[in-house]
């Protein structure tokens, strides 16, 4: 049972282009989490979706940030426009429906350098 | 809003000595989680140990246990027999329980490096 998948898993972007982080859920998981990590600080939450839905995005930046999880295919975390500010590493948690189990299971992350 | 308190930024143990991470939280809520992960130098977060809030016993998965005090909110994690591969950041992480306002997020504390000596 393969766990959750991310990719790619180092990216690196000049100030003012795009990146795409996506995140693929352990099997039978509906439900996946967006963190990011800055250096030498602890995870700080950013989204929560379920499959073509937004539940939580108090923790996003209103502006270049978005996310998605469509019906079929990863999730998405897109960052529009990258700025020095962005450098950090972000990751994607999965779990089942919570009722059922409420334990996130993590990705290995994805190191974005904005140069 | 909960908050999750590490006062600990650094810890050092001798190998095969047991040491004690601090955590302490703040909620208002009766029904929730409290996680520890695990986060070596390869920075994946590895899941140590979870306690439900509504259970007295405190969790143990091997060399690892809570101490669980709910009254005084804090929970801190007990590491025996320490071993070179335990050396990593340890986060001790709160989740809301079911409910209404519930997203389910993590909420985390700032980490306690820890460092087991040879």
């Amino acid at each position: 049972n393969a766990g959750v998948m991310q990719n790619p898993r180092h990216l690196v972007r000049r100030r003012g282009q795009e990146a795409r982080l996506r995140c693929s859920p352990m099997k039978g998981h509906s439900h996946v989490y967006w963190y990011r990590q800055l250096p030498e600080e602890g995870l700080k939450f950013m989204v929560y979706l379920q499959k073509e839905n937004i539940i939580d995005e108090s923790g996003m930046p209103k502006e270049r940030f978005s996310a998605e999880f469509p019906k079929e295919g990863p999730s998405i975390l897109r960052i529009q426009q990258v700025v020095r500010g962005d450098s950090a590493a972000y990751f994607c948690a999965s779990s089942p429906p919570p009722g059922l189990a409420e334990t996130q299971y993590f990705g290995p992350g994805t190191r974005l350098l904005v140069l | 809003a909960q908050t999750v308190t590490q006062s600990q930024p650094e810890m050092s143990v001798q190998e095969a000595e047991t040491v004690t991470l601090s955590c302490t939280y703040d909620t208002s809520e009766n029904n929730y989680y409290l996680f520890w992960y695990k986060q070596p130098p390869s920075r994946q977060m590895i899941l140590v140990i979870r306690q439900e809030a509504y259970k007295q016993q405190n969790a143990t998965e091997n060399r690892f246990s809570v101490n669980f005090q709910k009254a005084a909110k804090s929970f801190s994690l007990k590491i025996s027999d320490s071993q070179l591969g335990d050396t990593a950041m340890y986060f001790c992480a709160f989740m809301n329980g079911p409910g209404m306002s519930s997203s389910y997020k993590l909420i985390f504390g700032s980490g306690t490096r820890l460092l087991v000596r040879p």
